[in-house]
């Protein structure tokens, strides 16, 4: 147990669906992220948030919306993917932006159908 | 332009083989170096940071070491329980998405 939570763990949707993944570290983090990882590539980094604001948002297409209300929660809306988004997307906590040690959940495998 | 390259791709080894792992990197600005390990359905596990060359750190059959282009993740004795995905990440600022991971070793153990 990491002290990060992702729910669902796995999730299909279709193209037109409308879903939320969500994130909660019991760690007393103060900055959270969310990572796409596909087959054979290298985890992307897609947002950071510092104290609920963020900080980062690394070119991610607008189907992706991030949500953090508080230093505890994160979620991640998706609407109209396309197959090609299918990926097992990870939440990680860090006890400060600089991210020197992240500390991972176990991820949702997302399938677009 | 900023990368990490881990060699190799998968590798099988026999219980009580030794060998080590390779993570090259081109980067301006070193901040540190993270070792992860990935098991099949789980998130990446921290394992070590190294911050300037010449380091080392150890735990269990692990040994990590940096020099000012690469960094290696050396097993001895492993066990089939090290079977997993070892990951490379290096950060190269101070902000979180100056962070570059490689794409990992896949490390199976027969036993």
């Amino acid at each position: 147990e990491t002290g990060v939570t992702q729910t669902p763990r796995h999730l299909v949707m279709g193209m037109t669906n409308k879903k939320s993944l969500k994130c909660e570290q019991h760690l007393g983090h103060n900055a959270m992220y969310w990572y796409k990882q596909s087959a054979k590539k290298p985890l992307e980094l897609m947002f950071v948030y510092n104290f609920k604001e963020q900080t980062e948002n690394n070119s991610v297409p607008s189907r992706f919306s991030p949500e953090c209300p508080n230093s505890s929660h994160l979620f991640l809306h998706l609407h109209t993917l396309q197959p090609e988004d299918s990926a097992l997307y990870l939440c990680a906590s860090s006890q400060e932006w600089t991210a020197e040690i992240q500390y991972f959940g176990a991820g949702t495998r997302l399938s677009v159908l | 332009e900023d990368q990490v390259t881990q060699s190799p791709e998968a590798l099988r080894l026999q219980e009580g083989e030794s060998s080590s792992l390779n993570c090259s990197y081109t980067v301006s600005g070193l901040r540190g170096l993270f070792w992860y390990r990935q098991d099949p359905g789980k998130g990446p596990e921290f394992l070590f940071t190294l911050y300037s060359a010449g380091e080392e750190k150890e735990k269990e059959r692990l040994k990590a070491t940096l020099t000012k282009k690469e960094s290696f993740l050396h097993i001895t004795a492993p066990k089939p329980e090290d079977s997993a995905t070892y990951l490379c990440a290096v950060q190269a600022g101070s902000s979180a998405s100056k962070i570059i991971f490689g794409s990992g070793t896949r490390l199976s153990i027969r036993p």
